[in-house]
């Protein structure tokens, strides 16, 4: 099956530091990659879209200059928390699309992210 | 505007069954799609519709009307590990995943 692998699982950093997060898939090319945040007891909350060779797409109130994503490859998007706060902790989880006929999405087992 | 409804939170017993319903008003429809989420881990994918009618995969199935933009998730012989958030999600016109907030099925023994 599609495996979505995301690094790093989780991480702690001070406020006011950058963090990248990688999703890759590893055995499928995804052609288009999203990124979702979820807080604690709500939903998936889409931030941007990504396609391979192009700039992404994100979605209204998410911050372009603070969430920078390279979608570079066919297996490899990052996302890069900016001047990290308190605020921005979360559960970031990726998924990636290929070419499928059922248009599904795999998901990537998510990176924690808790900002001091 | 684009909307998915689902109940917050259920209760259902070991052994038996259950139905989470879905409710959705999308711009285009793709698709409707199924995931399971435990707690702090990522969904995992369990169904896909985009006929009207019953799709079966073991315990599980999920029934589809286009026509009245509902869905539900059947769940049987449930097992203590069924105890997770069921997501139910559509896909509009351009292809994109709208996410209803979710169920909380609670499984006591």
């Amino acid at each position: 099956g599609a495996v979505v692998s995301q690094h790093p699982s989780w991480v702690i950093c001070k406020s006011g530091t950058s963090v990248k997060i990688e999703c890759r898939s590893l055995d499928f090319q995804a052609t288009t990659m999203f990124w979702y945040r979820q807080f604690p007891k709500q939903s998936l909350m889409l931030m941007a879209t990504s396609n391979e060779g192009s700039k992404a797409t994100y979605e209204q109130g998410v911050e372009k200059d603070k969430f920078l994503i390279n979608h570079a490859s066919l297996t490899l998007s990052t996302l890069t928390v900016t001047s990290a706060h308190p605020e921005d902790s979360s559960f970031y989880i990726c998924s990636a699309r290929g070419r499928n006929e059922n248009n599904e999405q795999f998901f990537g087992p998510g990176t924690r992210l808790t900002v001091l | 505007g684009q909307n998915i409804d689902q109940p917050t939170e259920m209760t259902a017993t070991e052994g038996a069954i259950v139905q989470i319903n879905c409710t959705y008003q999308t711009s285009g429809f793709n698709g409707l799609f199924w995931y399971q989420q435990h707690a702090g881990e990522a969904p995992t994918f369990l169904s896909y519709n985009v006929l009207d009618g019953l799709e079966e995969k073991g315990r599980f199935s999920s029934f589809l009307s286009r026509s009245k933009g509902y869905s539900y998730l059947l769940l049987k012989e449930l097992q203590m590990k069924d105890s997770a958030s069921y997501l139910c999600a559509v896909m509009d016109s351009n292809y994109q995943l709208i996410w209803g907030a979710g169920t909380k099925l609670i499984i006591k023994p």
